[in-house]
C-alpha cells in the first residue's frame, strides 16, 4: 500500500533558522508530489507541487523542495524561517499521470520562535 | 477561484443521531473527497467519488456513508454517530488529471 514518511512530528526553530522537514514515499512508479500547509484556525493551502521536469520546486512564501526519485524523498526546506511560518506542514502523494486520491503524511507541526 | 465549501463549520451532536455533511464545489470538478483530520495521523481518507452516484471506499469507510446526486455535491453520512466519530472532517475536488486538489475550510464535528 501507498504510504508517506514524515519522519518529524514536532520541528522547533528560532526566526531566521534554516528549514528542512523530510518527507519519504514508498509507491516505485510515477508520483506527483505535493505540500500543503495548514495555518491555525485556517484550512489546507498548498505550498508547492512537483509533477514532472526539474526536480527543484519553488513554491509561495520561499519555500522550495527537491524530489530526489531514486530516496524516493521530497524534503521542504525554507533557508530562513520567520514566526509567520508557525503551521503543521503535510506531505501528499498521488500516483501515476492521473490525479486520483491523495496520501497524506503524518504532518509536522513546525513551531517559531521570535 | 475555485471554492469548496462545507456548509456546516462547527457541529454538536448527540451518539446516535444521524448527520449530514454537506460539501459543493463550483468548479465543475469531477473527483470529490471526504478525509478525516486528527492529531498525530495526518489526514485519512474515508470515500471518495469519480463521478455523478460513484463512490469508492477510502481508507476507513467504516461508520460513514456518502452521496453524489449532483456533480457539485458530495455528502458525507453518519448514520449513527458515535463518540470515535469526534474530528475535523475535510472535502477537497479536483477536475482530474495534473491538476491541483483543492480543499474546503473543514468541517469540526463533536459526538457528545
Amino acid at each position: 500500500a501507498q504510504s508517506v514518511s514524515q519522519h518529524n512530528h514536532h520541528v522547533i526553530l528560532s526566526e531566521a533558522a534554516s528549514l528542512e522537514l523530510g518527507c519519504n514515499y514508498s509507491y516505485g512508479g510515477t508520483v506527483n508530489l505535493f505540500w500543503y500547509v495548514q495555518y491555525p484556525g485556517q484550512h489546507l493551502q498548498l505550498l508547492l507541487k512537483y509533477f514532472s521536469g526539474d526536480p527543484l520546486v519553488k513554491g509561495i512564501k520561499g519555500f522550495e523542495a527537491e524530489f530526489i526519485k531514486s530516496k524516493f524523498s521530497f524534503n521542504l526546506r525554507k533557508p530562513s524561517v520567520q514566526w509567520s511560518d508557525t503551521a503543521e506542514y503535510f506531505c501528499a502523494v498521488t500516483r501515476g499521470s492521473t490525479l486520483g486520491r491523495l496520501y497524506f503524511g503524518r504532518g509536522t507541526q513546525l513551531t517559531v520562535w521570535p | 477561484d475555485v471554492k469548496v465549501t462545507q456548509s456546516s463549520r462547527y457541529l454538536v451532536k448527540r451518539t446516535g443521531e444521524k448527520v449530514f455533511l454537506e460539501c459543493v464545489q463550483d468548479m465543475d470538478h469531477e473527483n470529490m473527497f471526504w478525509y478525516r483530520q486528527d492529531p498525530g495521523l495526518g489526514l485519512r481518507l474515508i470515500y471518495f467519488s469519480y463521478d455523478v452516484k460513484m463512490k469508492e471506499k477510502g481508507d476507513i469507510p467504516e461508520g460513514y456513508s456518502v452521496s453524489r446526486e449532483k456533480k457539485e455535491r458530495f455528502s458525507l453520512i453518519l448514520e449513527s454517530a458515535s463518540t470515535n466519530q469526534t474530528s475535523m472532517y475535510l472535502c477537497a475536488s479536483t477536475p482530474g488529471g495534473r491538476n491541483t486538489i483543492y480543499f474546503g475550510e473543514g468541517s469540526w464535528l463533536t459526538v457528545v
